[in-house]
């Protein structure tokens, strides 16, 4: 069974400063995939980045990259110069294989980014 | 840029109507998949669809729900008998390889 694991409910960060947001999973797939997901207050899920298990370099998208440590099971997001705009809920999650089927979510950090 | 689009954006439904929520994926897109998130819970996963067929569904997935791909473009959910507990955010999504799933903006079904 699939486990995902943010321990952060809620995180603040100033505007232009970088943030980290955590995530940890538990699988016995040997192979898998990783997603950062960003929900503001309207609502809609935006998909950010994607890691796969086999892929050798962390994966990044613009100001987000993915810190994976596989060893430690860990996918964290960081953004870097933060901007008033980021401010919403991060979900992590994880798919059973390298692909999006079957994505299974953790219970998400809600960023809020001071001016 | 090409999205994923849902209507209707807030459904509202007694309890034992059937619904029937649509969506029309990336026109390329390959796979299709229903999600749904209870307010402020995580978003749970329902069903994904793949070659005009299901390919995986939950537990959550029981014999209320259905999924059926009417025509080369909409991709619809269909709960036959709405419970209270049916009231949520759900999400269509889909993907060209299944390496990234992207969301619609969601329907809200409030069932009274």
């Amino acid at each position: 069974a699939q486990k995902i694991t943010q321990t952060q409910p809620g995180m603040f960060v100033q505007e232009k400063e970088a943030v980290t947001l955590d995530c940890t999973y538990d699988t016995s797939d040997p192979s898998y995939g990783l997603f950062w997901y960003k929900q503001p207050s309207s609502g809609e899920m935006i998909f950010l980045i994607y890691q796969g298990s086999y892929d050798q370099q962390n994966a990044t998208e613009g100001r987000y990259s993915l810190n994976f440590q596989k060893a430690r099971k860990s996918a964290n997001l960081v953004i870097s110069a933060s901007q008033l705009g980021d401010s919403a809920m991060y979900f992590c999650a994880m798919s059973p294989s390298t692909g999006a089927n079957n994505l299974f979510f953790g219970t998400g950090t809600r960023l809020t980014v001071i001016p | 840029e090409p999205e994923v689009t849902q209507t209707p954006s807030h459904q509202v439904t007694q309890m034992g109507q059937e619904v029937i929520l649509r969506c029309v994926p990336i026109s390329n897109h390959l796979y299709f998949y229903w999600y749904r998130q209870i307010l402020g819970q995580k978003v749970e996963f329902l069903v994904s669809f793949y070659n005009n067929e299901i390919s995986e569904k939950s537990e959550i997935f029981d014999d209320q729900f259905s999924v059926e791909r009417p025509d080369g473009s909409n991709f619809t959910l269909k709960i036959r008998s709405t419970k209270l507990e049916d009231s949520a955010m759900y999400f269509c999504a889909s993907s060209p390889t299944a390496t990234e799933a992207f969301f619609g903006q969601g329907t809200r079904l409030t069932v009274v």
